[in-house]
């Protein structure tokens, strides 16, 4: 079956370490999206790609980065530079082409700080 | 970026009660779509509306697409314990909602009591 895998589901990171965060889809979609979703929030954008190769800036893209270089992998590093990470990290994909926009999510991955 | 504003935040009802909760937008939209997000996973699409007017079902849960293409409601019959979860809208601005995708409300919080 098709879908969207987040690894790993829980994850703990010692200030100043960089981490990194997996999201890989079979669902060959062509656009992938980062959210982070912090307690009774809503999804805050943190970076999204519509290409290989091409990725862009979200609403709250400071401490981050990410790149693609397959159409499958979409990873996000946390850096140390985040002075707040920890929440709750959403990828998402989706087919823009299609003309009828949705996106498929993974199940997450929950970064602590220690 | 736009906004959606989605009520209410929270609700606390008793197990058999029909729930209703909706968004609106300041500008006119193509796509509306509904997720359910259950804790600790990543939302799951549950009714997705691109046509104005449209009212769509999947099993106890209705939603509809806004006339004026700036509002959809999502209504849920008879509410059992499993519906226990947040709630997100989301959708596509009329003028293509830009290079992110979707826009997302901020989620209601549904709360059973049995």
């Amino acid at each position: 079956d098709g879908g969207i895998t987040q690894s790993p589901k829980y994850l703990f990171r010692k200030e100043g370490q960089n981490v990194t965060l997996s999201c890989e889809q079979n669902l060959n979609h062509d656009a992938m999206y980062w959210y982070r979703q912090d307690p009774g929030q809503g999804l805050r954008l943190i970076y999204y790609s519509q290409i290989v190769n091409d990725f862009q800036k979200g609403d709250i893209a400071e401490g981050y980065s990410v790149s693609r270089e397959k159409k499958e992998s979409f990873p996000l590093t946390v850096t140390s530079a985040q002075k707040n990470p920890t929440a709750f990290y959403l990828c998402a994909s989706s087919h823009p082409g299609t003309g009828e926009m949705s996106y498929t999510f993974g199940s997450g991955t929950r970064l602590t700080v220690v | 970026g736009q906004q959606l504003n989605q009520s209410p935040q929270s609700m606390f009802i008793q197990e058999g009660e029909d729930v209703s909760m909706n968004c609106t937008s300041s500008s006119i939209f193509n796509t509306w779509l509904w997720y359910k997000q259950e804790p600790g996973e990543g939302p799951v699409l549950l009714i997705a509306l691109y046509k104005a007017g449209e009212l769509t079902s999947n099993g106890r849960l209705t939603a509809q697409f806004g006339i004026t293409r700036k509002d959809s409601f999502l209504n849920i019959s008879a509410s059992i314990p499993s519906d226990v979860g947040i709630y997100f809208c989301a959708g596509q601005e009329y003028s293509g909602g830009g290079a992110d995708g979707l826009t997302f409300g901020k989620g209601t919080h549904l709360i059973i009591q049995p």
